[in-house]
């Protein structure tokens, strides 16, 4: 079974810009998580999705957003991008929304300059 | 407010000695926690899980403690080899609501020396 994938893997943005990240799920998995990752705050959560709602939302600002189609796939958007959003992006999928063992996919390392 | 905490930020063993990584944490309402083992550019790959109705849970080489009246968890990994040598996140979950949700601590660097 493929596992999680995320798309793009690495991406380079300017300040003031928005940017999409897309995660495919393990098939048959229904639920959805985004964290964040940089070297001072660690993993942090971002929110979960299951059956295209969120369930969960972490304390990051309203720029931060996300959706999950009915195929279970997700996206993420940042916009009016800061450098302090560069970090490693990192998508989880569960097969339930009460499992509690999520699977990473490799992540988008994203860059704001 | 750091709810999960791993205060030892590396360590580094012998190969074929026991690894044990430990993870302190402060909500009381965490019943279920997991780590992770994070090799650089790839993401987290789950290990091994427990349940706080549980004090121990083994697969394998590993194996995973709770002491729920400390709030302390601990993995141990016998032998250890070179290829472990990784970061280790140690993860809780279970907030009533919130599965979906895995509060993480800052991570060990596990290095196995040959």
């Amino acid at each position: 079974k493929a596992g999680v994938t995320q798309t793009p893997r690495y991406l380079i943005k300017t300040r003031g810009q928005q940017v999409t990240l897309s995660c495919s799920p393990i098939s048959g998995h229904r639920s959805v998580s985004w964290y964040q990752q940089t070297p001072g705050q660690g993993l942090q959560f971002l929110f979960e999705y299951f059956s295209e709602t969120q369930r969960n939302k972490g304390n990051f600002p309203g720029r931060f957003s996300g959706r999950q189609f009915s195929n279970s796939r997700s996206e993420m958007n940042v916009s009016t991008l800061e450098l302090g959003d560069s970090a490693l992006y990192l998508c989880a999928s569960s097969l339930l929304a009460d499992s509690y063992e999520q699977y990473f996919g490799p992540g988008t390392r994203l860059t704001v300059t | 407010d750091q709810q999960v905490k791993q205060n030892s930020p590396s360590l580094s063993v012998q190969e074929g000695r026991i690894s044990i990584l430990n993870c302190d944490y402060t909500n009381s309402m965490f019943d279920y926690f997991l780590w992770y083992k994070k090799y650089p550019a790839e993401g987290p790959t789950f290990l091994i899980s427990i349940s706080s109705i549980k004090d121990k849970n083994e697969d394998g080489r590993f194996t995973v403690f709770l002491n729920k009246s400390a709030k302390h968890l601990s993995l141990h990994i016998v032998p250890s080899q070179p290829g472990d040598s990784a970061v280790y996140f140690c993860a809780a979950s279970g907030d009533a609501g919130n599965t979906g949700k895995l509060i993480f601590g800052q991570g060990t660097t596990l290095q196995v020396k040959p």
